[in-house]
């Protein structure tokens, strides 16, 4: 297994809502990434696990909660998201560092 | 500062060559990155090049680095309709773990 599957594909939520979005690999990788890109905009990274311990948070706000049960799963946990959330949230993964391989991304759109 | 510059856009004919070229600014980087993007989709990670290289060939694509003027291109041979993308250069910021991500050259092919 080469890749990176995030699920939903598609999210839209309210700003009372919580919700969770998922990444998985199986391709032994220690370290993952969350990453948000705005439309025409490259990605911005938000948070960094390193053999499933949190080692870089970007000063993300706390609406944005991450979590990595085990070494092969990412979890972004959501609440009282705005409007100006709305975006794709890009999963990847890494050997430990170096190349990263991404997944298709979750479109989250915030109502 | 790290800083990583793109040219916007490029377009070519279907069957010619493309480059796409990147300025960075740490000279420090022990790897540069294209990633190639289609619309709605994650990032693709295309190939990389060691700082210690100064070119790397694989099938239709060229890396030339210019490690005295921080510049990096990628060139496409017989470029296809299917190269349409928007295509990101990144060099490592601070941490092996952070990639600082140019602002994307979308390549249009025509036929």
């Amino acid at each position: 297994d080469t890749e990176v599957t995030q699920t939903p594909k598609h999210l839209v939520m309210g700003m009372t809502n919580k919700k969770s979005l998922k990444c998985e690999q199986h391709m032994g990788h220690r370290a993952m990434y969350w990453y948000k890109q705005k439309a025409k905009k490259p990605p911005e990274l938000m948070f960094v696990y390193s053999y499933e311990k949190l080692s870089i948070n970007e000063s993300v706000p706390s609406r944005f909660s991450p979590e990595c049960p085990n070494s092969s799963l990412l979890n972004l946990h959501l609440h009282a998201l705005q409007p100006e959330d709305s975006a794709l949230y890009l999963c990847a993964s890494s050997p430990p560092a170096n190349e990263q391989f991404f997944g298709p991304g979750t479109r989250l759109t915030v109502l | 500062g790290e800083d990583v510059e793109q040219s916007l856009f490029l377009s070519v004919r279907e069957g010619d060559s493309s480059v796409i070229n990147c300025t960075y600014t740490d000279s420090s980087s022990t790897y540069l990155y294209w990633y190639k993007q289609e619309p709605g989709a994650g990032l693709q990670l295309l190939t990389y090049i060691f700082s210690n290289m100064d070119m790397k060939q694989d099938q239709r694509l060229t890396v030339l680095l210019n490690k005295k003027d921080k510049h990096l291109s990628l060139r496409i041979a017989d470029t296809q309709t299917g190269d349409s993308a928007i295509y990101f250069c990144a060099e490592e910021g601070d941490s092996s773990y952070k990639l600082i991500f140019g602002s994307g050259t979308r390549l249009l092919v025509r036929p």
